[in-house]
């Protein structure tokens, strides 16, 4: 099973709203990853968590705030956005023996008004 | 600065024939490679790994990698319309570890019934 689950699965915010995308794995991964894609782009990252620790911030603006409140549940907490942040926010787990190997959710369609 | 490097395509290929994928990429010390399968709307969707000079095969999908060229490929045998999506070649850290990935812009693969 590589299940990884996000939600919502879309979101629509203002410029002066507060939300958070949720991920959720159960199988063991220590690491996990946050990547944005704008449309007909790859996944661009911009988080990772290794053992429920940051270890990775490709510097994204600080209107985007990770958290990882155990090893299960990932969250990014979104304020203040503006209109090009608009993307498909996936949330991926590493495999815990072939930890390069990443498996991605769903992911969260985003739109910024 | 790590590159991947991928064709963009349109790559038009006919029913039951083999789709031929190509990949370069600019770090040598990279030791993982993976190619996602991504439909349009929907997030990446991991079909193949290699970490070893050589062919791997499962099903229709044989990766293969060539270190010392820093070329890696992927052949899809027999392929169907539901083959066609765009395909991310991706390349894990330098070293190992829950790094991220590096991806490529993609091939744009359409199979024509």
């Amino acid at each position: 099973d590589t299940e990884v689950t996000q939600t919502p699965k879309h979101l629509v915010m203002g410029m002066t709203n507060k939300k958070s995308l949720k991920c959720e794995q159960h199988m063991g991964h220590r690491a996990m990853y946050w990547y944005k894609q704008k449309a007909k782009k790859p996944p661009e990252l911009m988080f990772v968590y290794s053992y429920e620790k940051l270890s990775i911030n490709e510097s994204v603006p600080s209107r985007f705030s990770p958290e990882c409140p155990n090893s299960s549940l990932l969250n990014l907490h979104l304020h203040a956005l503006q209109p090009e942040d608009s993307a498909l926010y996936l949330c991926a787990s590493s495999h815990p023996v072939l930890i390069d190997t990443q498996y991605f959710g769903p992911g969260t369609r985003l739109t910024v008004l | 600065q790590k590159e991947v490097e991928q064709n963009s395509g349109p790559l038009s290929v006919p029913e039951g024939a083999i789709a031929s994928l190509n990949c370069t990429y600019s770090d040598r010390g990279s030791q993982s490679f993976f190619w996602y399968r991504q439909y349009s709307g929907k997030s990446p969707e991991l079909i193949m790994f290699i970490y070893s000079n050589g062919d791997k095969e499962d099903g229709r999908f044989t990766a293969q990698l060539n270190k010392a060229s820093q070329y890696v490929s992927l052949l899809i045998r027999d392929s169907q319309p539901s083959d066609s999506a765009t395909y991310l070649c991706a390349v894990g850290p330098s070293g190992g570890g829950a790094d991220g990935l590096t991806f490529g812009k993609g091939t744009h693969l359409i199979i024509q019934p």
